[in-house]
């Protein structure tokens, strides 16, 4: 069964560095998102992406975050100088379809980032 | 998207029909019900969605009542494996997915 991978799968990094985490989607999805959970909170948006541009993003999603599909497999979240509070779980998910009523979106097992 | 109430935690005995309960008494008339569960430390995991009928599964099956405002998420038989956060969402035609704390389901053996 295809899946969404995810790699590192734990990463740590100082204060202040970047750190890129990198997704591979499901080879037919078209629509790409990033979340991220803080442990023991919930499950928290941060951004979607379709035809190579976002389509939304949230409040957390602010000038430090960026993503981008280099090629025609990957799909990658940078963080440009990482803050303590960065440090959570983050997961990319897939989907076939987007903007419609019916949208079923496949995660990824995540990376843990944490921040020094 | 709309708001829905779940109860914090509940506990199952293994082999047992697990009922999970949701409220969504704001749902619009466009809005899908979908069920997601988080296994500890994993990505959530889509279960099922339903509009108005019900809808079964290899996982679950969903119950919805005529007027929408709840549903029951249903594992037939529940195994320990089963032991997760179970969230019910309420989208329109939206991409993000709002995740609520959800149910903490125990699978007691």
């Amino acid at each position: 069964e295809p899946e969404v991978t995810q790699t590192p799968s734990h990463q740590v990094t100082q204060m202040g560095q970047e750190v890129i985490l990198r997704c591979v989607p499901i080879s037919n999805h078209l629509y790409f998102y990033w979340y991220r959970q803080i442990l023991g909170q919930k499950v928290e948006f941060l951004v979607s992406f379709y035809n190579n541009e976002i389509s939304e993003k949230s409040e957390i999603f602010d000038d430090q975050f960026s993503v981008e599909r280099p090629d025609g497999s990957n799909f990658t979240l940078k963080i440009r100088s990482t803050k303590l509070e960065d440090s959570a779980m983050y997961f990319c998910a897939s989907s076939v379809t987007g903007g419609l009523n019916y949208n079923e979106q496949f995660f990824g097992p995540g990376t843990r980032l944490t921040v020094l | 998207d709309a708001k829905t109430t779940q109860p914090p935690s509940m506990d199952c005995a293994e082999g047992r029909a697990a009922n999970l309960p949701c409220n969504h008494s704001t749902i619009s008339g466009n809005e899908y019900v979908y069920w997601y569960r988080q296994i500890h430390s994993q990505g959530p995991q889509y279960i099922i969605h339903g509009l108005k009928n019900n809808e079964t599964n290899e996982m679950a099956s969903l119950i919805i009542t005529e007027d929408r405002k709840s549903s029951t998420l249903i594992l037939p038989h529940a195994t320990l494996r089963d032991t997760a956060v179970y969230y019910c969402i309420v989208r329109g035609r939206d991409d993000k997915i709002i995740f609520g704390k959800g149910t903490r389901l125990h699978i007691l053996p």
